[in-house]
């Protein structure tokens, strides 16, 4: 059973504009919702993350959209970059470290 | 310097043979994990030690046995490889109990042949 949800699976943006990816859960006792990056031949990389009592989180040209009533995060990715062009994960993880991951989506941020 | 190293980078054998994969860890974490990587890039929690117990094991064939010398050693090893094991493995650390940044290895690229 998918505890994590990830939509898409691929997505293709033009330089500068957004990239958004969705992610939707149902355990209630999630109370960590991070998202990784991953660059071919490399580990996933924390990229930005989120907990349950805020609604909204930006780092830089990322944001996360939290929605705990609907159990949906998204990933948004403003003015995208070539070199954003990586498999992005979402996750969810409860206090006891049990960390799960959506199936991740492929970014191809085109020049 | 770095945070999770594990070895080998690429691991090539042949059906039946016996490997072992190393990960060891300089963040101070006392939690350890491997995951499995798939060729459609699904990450599957394997196993997770906390201060060298077993406290994760999930649906994994019992040919692969991790091993924890010490909370900042965790080792896999895979015995009878089959084809179905080729995958990319990656070590992971991360503190208990904040259940915050996992931190990944670079990954060991498995071909069973």
């Amino acid at each position: 059973q998918q505890q994590v949800k990830q939509s898409p699976q691929s997505l293709i943006v033009q330089k500068g504009g957004i990239s958004i990816i969705n992610c939707a859960y149902e355990n209630t006792a999630f109370d960590y919702f991070p998202w990784y990056q991953q660059f071919p031949g490399k580990g996933p990389a924390l990229l930005i993350a989120i907990r349950p009592d805020v609604s909204e989180k930006k780092e830089g040209r990322f944001t996360i959209s939290f929605n705990k009533s609907a159990k949906q995060f998204s990933l948004h990715i403003m003015d995208s970059q070539p070199g954003d062009s990586a498999t992005y994960f979402c996750a969810a993880s409860t206090i006891g470290n049990q960390f799960y991951f959506g199936t991740g989506t492929s970014l191809t941020v085109i020049p | 310097d770095t945070a999770v190293s594990q070895t080998p980078k690429y691991l090539v054998t042949q059906m039946g043979n016996d490997k072992s994969i190393k990960c060891e860890q300089n963040l101070g974490h006392d939690t350890m994990y491997w995951y499995k990587q798939d060729s459609k890039k699904f990450l599957k929690i394997m196993f997770s030690y906390n201060n060298k117990e077993l406290i994760i094991n999930e649906t994994v064939p019992n040919r692969f046995s991790p091993k924890s010398p010490d909370k900042a050693h965790l080792n896999l090893h895979i015995n009878s490889l089959e084809l179905g094991d080729s995958a990319v493995y990656f070590c992971a650390s991360s503190h208990s109990g904040t259940n915050e940044k996992l931190f990944f290895g670079s990954g060991t690229q498995l071909s069973v042949l």
